[in-house]
Parts: C-alpha cells; sequence; structure tokens
C-alpha cells in the first residue's frame, strides 16, 4: 500500500537557520502530497501541496516541490523563525481532494531564539 | 463560519465503557474522515464516509463504529473503550469541485485516556 516515510525528529535549528525535512513516498500512480503543521495544542493545518510532478507548493516562506523521479516532497525554508517550532506532516493522496490522506510520521521542530 | 468542530476536547474513560466523539461541519463537504494521532506514528485513517448513509473503513477500524445519518455530523463510537485506544482523534472533512479543486479541514482534535 501507499506509504511516506519522513526524516526522523526532534530537529532544533537557531533562528535564521535554514530548514529541510525530507520527505518520500511509496505510492502508485501519480498522487497529490502535501506538508500539514500542527501548532502546540492545535490541530492540522494545510501548509502546502503540490498536484502534479515538477509542481512546487510554497507558503509562509515554506517550499516543497513534487519530484516524481526520487518520489520525494522535502520542505525547506531558508531562514526559520521561533514560531516556525511545530510539527509537520507529509502526506499523500491517491485522489485529489478525496477523504483518505497518507500520512507520515511527523518530524518535530524547535526554533532556538 | 465554525469549520469542523470536535466534541468533547478531552475524556477520560474507563476500560470498558463505551462513548462517542462528536464531529460537525458546516461547510457542506461530501467528505468526512476520523483520525487517531499516536506519537512516532502519524495520523491513520479509522472510518471515512463519502456521503450521508455511506461509510467504510479505513486502515485502523478495529473497535469503532461511524454512521452518517447527515451531512453535517459524523460521530466516532467506541464500543468497549481499551487502552490501546488512548490517543488523540482527528475529524476531517474534505470536497472535490468541478475543475479539480479540492480541500481538506481538520478539528482541533479529542484527547482520549482509556485507564
Amino acid at each position: 500500500g501507499d506509504s511516506v516515510t519522513q526524516m526522523e525528529g526532534p530537529v532544533t535549528l537557531s533562528e535564521e537557520a535554514f530548514l529541510t525535512i525530507n520527505c518520500t513516498y511509496t505510492a502508485t500512480g501519480y498522487p497529490s502530497l502535501f506538508w500539514y503543521v500542527q501548532y502546540p495544542g492545535e490541530g492540522l493545518q494545510l501548509l502546502l501541496k503540490a498536484t502534479k510532478a515538477d509542481d512546487k507548493g510554497s507558503n509562509k516562506g515554506f517550499e516543497a516541490t513534487y519530484r516524481k523521479e526520487t518520489t520525494s516532497f522535502h520542505l525547506e525554508k531558508g531562514s526559520v523563525q521561533v514560531s516556525d517550532s511545530a510539527v509537520y506532516f507529509c502526506a499523500l493522496s491517491q485522489i485529489q481532494g478525496a477523504q483518505k490522506l497518507v500520512f507520515g510520521q511527523g518530524t518535530r521542530l524547535t526554533i532556538n531564539p | 463560519n465554525a469549520g469542523v468542530t470536535q466534541t468533547p476536547k478531552f475524556q477520560v474513560l474507563k476500560t470498558g465503557q463505551s462513548m462517542t466523539l462528536q464531529c460537525a461541519q458546516d461547510m457542506n463537504h461530501e467528505y468526512m474522515s476520523w483520525y487517531r494521532q499516536d506519537p512516532g506514528m502519524g495520523l491513520r485513517l479509522i472510518h471515512y464516509s463519502v456521503g450521508a448513509g455511506i461509510t467504510d473503513q479505513g486502515e485502523v477500524p478495529n473497535g469503532y463504529n461511524v454512521s452518517r445519518s447527515t451531512t453535517e455530523d459524523f460521530p466516532l463510537r467506541l464500543l468497549s473503550a481499551a487502552p490501546s485506544q488512548t490517543s488523540v482523534y482527528f475529524c476531517a472533512s474534505s470536497y472535490i469541485r468541478t475543475g479539480g479543486s479540492y480541500g481538506y479541514t481538520f478539528g482541533s482534535g479529542t484527547r482520549l485516556t482509556v485507564v
């Protein structure tokens, strides 16, 4: 079945550092790919998404590019802030907008001032 | 709009007790689903629904029942709670529109502890 693998956490960085969180997937066909963020005590919020190969999703300074050849969707940000501290989830969906999301295990990110 | 509303936010149950986690959405989304979140395992799909009267099992359905009598509501029932069901539960709704646009909205979660 479909699966998503994220880099092991937790990740701790200093403010203004460059961030990469790796995400690879195994799936048939051409799934849609997502990054969700969960701030402490809150639910999940969609951070960005991409629906086809070579698409780049971006939001709030975060970017991720759908790489079909490497089955990857790595999350990057050029300069992180303390407010970016959260848990980040990579996910895929086989049918656009449908009800079934497959999540990675999540990566906890802590940014120190 | 309230979005997706889950109640209660916290609950402690004794082993063997039953309860219902409530989920309601006011966005007229066709699809609704329940996930559980466990440390190191991300979110796993329990049950989902593609519309009123239609439900199906996800990855981890055992010990849970659902029904969808209206578009708005999608309650999750624990029939006989077990410590392995201690988790954070998230309800989500989603839609597909003509032209391919789509979206998901998650509730704020219910933290359940079974002792």
